[in-house]
């Protein structure tokens, strides 16, 4: 089945700096890559995805890369904020599987000022 | 994004009781919904696919008999942990597929005393 390893598992930078937090998969066949933040106590919230058939994907300060070759992605957070600190999750979607996603393990991003 | 609501927000309960915990697509029609538990500290693991109708399909080393799921509209699913005990104490997650992208609710906390 599909596996996902996230890294790095902490992550600490200066307000203004860039993030990148890197995920890569196991199964090729896998065509759904989402992003998620999670503050303490909530739900994740969906702040990006990209799907097999697109190599980029950029929404303001958060951009997603995907090389299906590596079988890895990326997240780019430029500009970072103390609002950005909390875990974020990469997650993979394994093709014909009804839509499930199996999860990294998770980086915890804390953004000084 | 789509709105998915859970509720209870928390629940305390004492050990062999039963908790029902509810998930609601706001703003869509899900046939799809999922289940997940999170530990402190750790990633979302996935328990159960809910579809509307019919059964759901539980991971491996997921009790069926003890996580029951019943998806009865395209709106409302819900989770039934029976005789809960401490060990079932966690953060309980549901989320729902709206045009391919995956929500997730704000979670349940369940404590068993």
């Amino acid at each position: 089945g599909e596996n996902v390893e996230q890294h790095p598992s902490t992550l600490s930078v200066q307000e203004g700096d860039s993030a990148v937090i890197k995920c890569t998969y196991s199964d090729s066949a896998s065509n759904y890559f989402p992003w998620y933040k999670q503050e303490l106590g909530k739900g994740p919230q969906l702040i990006i995805d990209i799907r097999s058939n697109v190599g980029e994907k950029k929404d303001q300060r958060i951009a997603v890369t995907l090389n299906k070759t590596a079988k890895h992605f990326s997240l780019h957070i430029t500009e970072t904020q103390p609002e950005d600190s909390a875990v974020y999750f990469c997650a993979a979607s394994p093709y014909n599987q009804g839509g499930k996603l199996i999860f990294g393990q998770g980086t915890e991003l804390s953004v000084k000022p | 994004g789509a709105v998915v609501s859970q509720h209870p927000s928390w629940v305390i309960c004492k050990s062999g009781t039963s908790v029902k915990i509810e998930c609601r697509s706001l703003d869509f029609q899900a046939t799809t919904m999922f289940w997940y538990r999170q530990f402190p500290k750790q990633s979302l693991m996935l328990m159960a696919t809910s579809n509307e109708g019919s059964k759901a399909t539980y991971e491996q080393g997921v009790e069926k008999d003890k996580f029951l799921i019943n998806h009865a509209s395209l709106t409302l699913s819900t989770l039934t942990v029976t005789s809960a005990h401490p060990e079932d104490s966690s953060f309980y997650i549901c989320s729902a597929r709206d045009r391919g992208s995956q929500y997730f609710g704000p979670g349940t906390r369940l404590t068993v005393l």
